[in-house]
């Protein structure tokens, strides 16, 4: 069963200090790996996507990891903000299919103090 | 620019009660429309999806049904709630073609209480 496993489920880290999120996959082959932001109440928000051939990619003060060898993600926080609490989940496209067909990690919920 | 507007943002309802979820998109046409329900702990979990007016694919079997009487505009409706039914309901949209640089546009979803 294709699955995606996010860790730590939460997480408390004060204001200033990096952090490292990380995504477990089995979903093999893949066609792309995305981080979403979700604020409290609101719908997700595409952070960075990756292929399967793509190691590193950063957006601002983000950087998502991949290796796909060890078919795992990490998405790095540096600097961290208060507006950075929120939810990060981690999604798999596979190859096959279309958007419908998109699996979700569960997410790691961030709380960042000041 | 593409917008997706989602209502009512929160809502309460006696189980047995009707229920209507509207969600528009703006800025874009023929896009495909999903519902997904969101649990506490547990991944998006994908309801509906409609590649267009009239084309309902129902990914889980439920209490829930879902409508797409225009290009832009996405229903998801019940005729009697269960308790069982309170959750974060998310609408979104996407290209129709896959694209790496095109993800899922959501909306700001709606927070369901049946009582």
């Amino acid at each position: 069963k294709n699955q995606v496993e996010q860790s730590p489920q939460s997480l408390i880290i004060l204001e200033g200090k990096n952090c490292t999120l990380q995504c477990n996959y089995t979903v093999s082959p893949f066609s792309n790996l995305r981080w979403y932001k979700q604020d409290t109440g609101r719908g997700p928000v595409s952070l960075t996507i990756m292929t399967f051939s793509e190691n590193t990619k950063s957006n601002g003060r983000y950087t998502a990891t991949l290796d796909a060898d060890t078919k795992q993600s990490s998405l790095h926080i540096t600097a961290s903000q208060l507006s950075d609490s929120a939810s990060y989940i981690c999604v798999v496209s596979p190859p096959s299919g279309g958007y419908n067909k998109l699996i979700f990690g569960a997410g790691t919920r961030l709380a960042v103090h000041p | 620019s593409q917008t997706i507007h989602q209502w009512p943002a929160t809502l309460v309802q006696p189980v047995g009660s009707p229920l209507s979820l509207e969600c528009t998109v703006e800025g874009t046409s023929n896009p495909n429309l999903y519902w997904y329900r969101q649990a506490a702990g547990r991944g998006l979990q994908l309801l509906f999806y409609s590649v267009g007016i009239g084309q309902i694919s129902s990914e889980v079997p439920q209490n829930l049904s879902a409508s797409r009487p225009q290009d832009r505009q996405f229903i998801l409706s019940s005729k009697k709630l269960l308790l069982s039914d309170s959750g974060f309901y998310l609408c979104a949209w996407s290209s129709k073609r896959i694209s790496y640089n095109s993800p899922l546009h959501f909306g700001n979803g709606t927070r369901l209480t049946v009582t």
